[in-house]
Parts: C-alpha cells; structure tokens; sequence
C-alpha cells in the first residue's frame, strides 16, 4: 500500500521569506515517481516537479528545489524567495512506476501556504 | 491554450437528479482519470479508462459511471447525487506507453448538490 504523509497543514510567511514543504511516503514498490502539484484558488491542479526513485540527485528549478532522500523516504519541496502567487494549496504525490500505475497518484493531505505582502 | 477542458466549472443538481461531468482533451493522451476533491481533502482516484479499457478503483461507489466514447472524451456520470458527493471532479490525463508520466489535470468541475 501507498502513503504520503504531509504533516503541514498551513504555513504562512512574509513575501521573500523561504518556505519549505515536507513530504514522507510509504510504499512497497521498488521503483516510483514523486511530484508535486500546485493548487491554486483557480482549482486547477498544476504540475510542478517529478522524480524517479532511482534518481536522487537534488535540483533547482528558477525558485523551485527538491530535497530527495530515499533513506528517509523524504521528497521536501522548497520554494526560494516566496511571493503573493505562490499561495495555493501544495500536494506531494507518489505513483508506482508500472504500466498500469502511471499517472494513478496517491496524494498526500495538502500544505496550504500562504504568502503575505 | 487549455489542453484539459472541462465543462461545466460549477454545477448545480438537485438531490438524486443524475448528472454528467464532461472533459475533453487536445494532448492525445490514452489514459483518462477522474479524480474527486472533497473540501480540504486530497484528490481521490474513481476510475481511470486505458483506451477503452474501464478500470474501477475498489471503493468507488455504484452511484458513478463513467463513459468514453472516444480518445478525446470522458464523461463521469453520477446515478442519484447525494449531498456527500458535493465536491470538486478533477479530469486528468496521461500516456501510458512513454516514461513521460506526468498527470496533465483540468480545471475542475465544482459540484454542488441541494
């Protein structure tokens, strides 16, 4: 069975601050993939990053990072330099990675961030 | 440009009246998902089609269905609406047969049974 596990609920900062998503999941399968997804008011849910378990090499994208330790089961999202449009709703999900999986997410609860001017 | 469309954004229905979601998408993508998103709550897989080929998950409930009646359309049905089906229906898509398995989602419908 598969988990993901956001223990944030909300996070609230000031314009510019760092703000940082946690995200630990379960899973029984050897290989899988990792995302986030962006949800803002709108209700859409926007595609943001992904990661393949047997790449933990840790990137940044523009004001996007990820911190990927599979020791931990950890995939924690950071976002540099925070803005008012950054505020949505931050979903970690996890998919196996098998034919009939793909694109079948199991999200976690969600963080709510909330950036003020 | 949108490339998952979904029609209506909001929608009313009365209790037990059926009711029908539609999505459509440009990406030609194989697989089609509807996902629901209660209030607060995270996205929760009904069913997906692979092709033609319809997969329930478990614990969906007998009051939905879904329909695709081609690769761009997918329709979700549901029999007699309750007042706990009030939600938000998200529409997904993906291909199956690349590495490139990120889910492209829709907009949403919000559901608003009275």
């Amino acid at each position: 069975a598969q988990k993901v596990t956001q223990a944030q609920t909300e996070i609230s900062v000031v314009e510019k601050e760092d703000v940082t998503l946690d995200c630990v999941y379960e899973t029984r399968d050897t290989t899988y993939y990792l995302f986030w997804y962006k949800q803002p008011p709108s209700g859409e849910l926007v595609f943001l990053i992904r990661r393949n378990s047997f790449d933990e090499q840790n990137e940044i994208s523009g004001r996007y990072s990820w911190n990927f330790q599979k020791s931990t089961s950890s995939f924690n999202f950071t976002i540099t330099a925070s803005q008012v449009v950054d505020s949505a709703v931050y979903f970690c999900a996890l998919s196996a990675m098998t034919t009939d999986s793909w694109g079948k997410l199991q999200f976690g609860a969600g963080t709510q961030v909330v950036v003020t001017p | 440009d949108a490339m998952v469309i979904q029609n209506p954004r909001y929608q009313v229905t009365q209790f037990g009246k059926p009711v029908t979601l539609s999505c459509s998408q440009t990406l030609n993508h194989n697989v089609m998902y509807w996902y629901q998103q209660k209030s607060s709550q995270a996205p929760k897989l009904l069913f997906h089609y692979y092709d033609k080929d319809f997969n329930n998950e478990a614990d969906t409930p007998d009051n939905f269905q879904s329909r695709r009646p081609n690769t761009s359309f997918c329709f979700l049905d549901i029999r007699s609406p309750g007042l706990g089906d009030a939600a938000m229906y998200l529409c997904a898509t993906s291909r199956r047969d690349t590495l490139n398995t990120e889910a492209f989602f829709g907009q949403g419908t919000r559901l608003t049974v009275v």
